[in-house]
């Protein structure tokens, strides 16, 4: 079956870094999608990994392992505006699974 | 700007009523899709579009009906739904044919619909 896990809930502090992990087993894997959602806004790109390893841009960098199911989205020097819903969605052949989604809170 | 419009932002209805959620696509993109995202649960891809022709059905129940006249707009008939209908509904479009290895999926704001 298809089973995509992230953490509910996260909090982290303005100004630091936070790691936000998703596991993943599904029956096809054309690469991994993080997608950033504002409380009543629509999902907006944050990258995409089909390789193995990380992918950096900007304060936000994602990695991925196809051996381990497993990609995280590293977010550095945290803003208040980074609170949101992250979500991380496997792309199986055009179609995206999507994992519940991480609710971040940054604190000041 | 996100270049993926929909209408109307927020809809209430009773179980009874017939209603139509519109979405707009201003991006050139071939491929269209249907999303529902109900609270604390991940989002569920309901219908996919390429090319105006309906290429996936994920068990939806038929009081949704799905029309895409052309690839620029989609549209989700509502009649006779359940309270348990409400959640937010997402349209989203790519670039390429749906069935694609990579394709970014560029979504709206949503409706938020409420079933009374």
């Amino acid at each position: 079956g298809q089973n995509i896990d992230q953490p509910t809930e996260m909090t982290a502090t303005e100004g630091a870094i936070v790691q936000i992990n998703c596991t993943y087993q599904t029956s096809g894997f054309n690469g991994l999608f993080w997608y950033q959602q504002h409380a009543g806004e629509a999902p907006t790109f944050l990258s995409y990994n089909v390789l193995d390893g990380l992918e950096e841009k900007g304060r936000f960098s994602s990695f991925l392992s196809r051996s381990k199911g497993y990609s995280y989205l590293l977010l550095k020097e945290l803003q208040m505006k980074d609170s949101a819903s992250y979500l991380c969605a496997v792309n199986q052949g055009g179609k995206l699974i999507f994992g519940q989604g991480t609710e971040l809170s940054v604190k000041p | 700007e996100t270049g993926v419009t929909q209408t109307p932002r927020h809809l209430v209805m009773g179980m009874t009523n017939k209603k139509s959620l519109k979405c707009e696509q201003h991006l050139g993109h071939n491929a269209m899709y249907w999303y529902k995202q109900s609270a604390k649960k991940p989002l569920e891809l309901m219908f996919v579009y390429s090319l105006e022709e309906r290429v996936e059905n994920n068990s939806v129940p038929s009081r949704f009906s799905p029309e895409c006249p052309n690839s620029s707009h989609l549209f989700l008939h509502l009649h006779t739904l359940q309270p348990e209908d409400s959640a937010l509904y997402l349209c989203a479009s790519s670039p390429g044919r749906a069935i694609k290895p990579y394709n970014e999926q560029f979504f709206g704001p949503g409706t938020r619909l409420t079933v009374l």
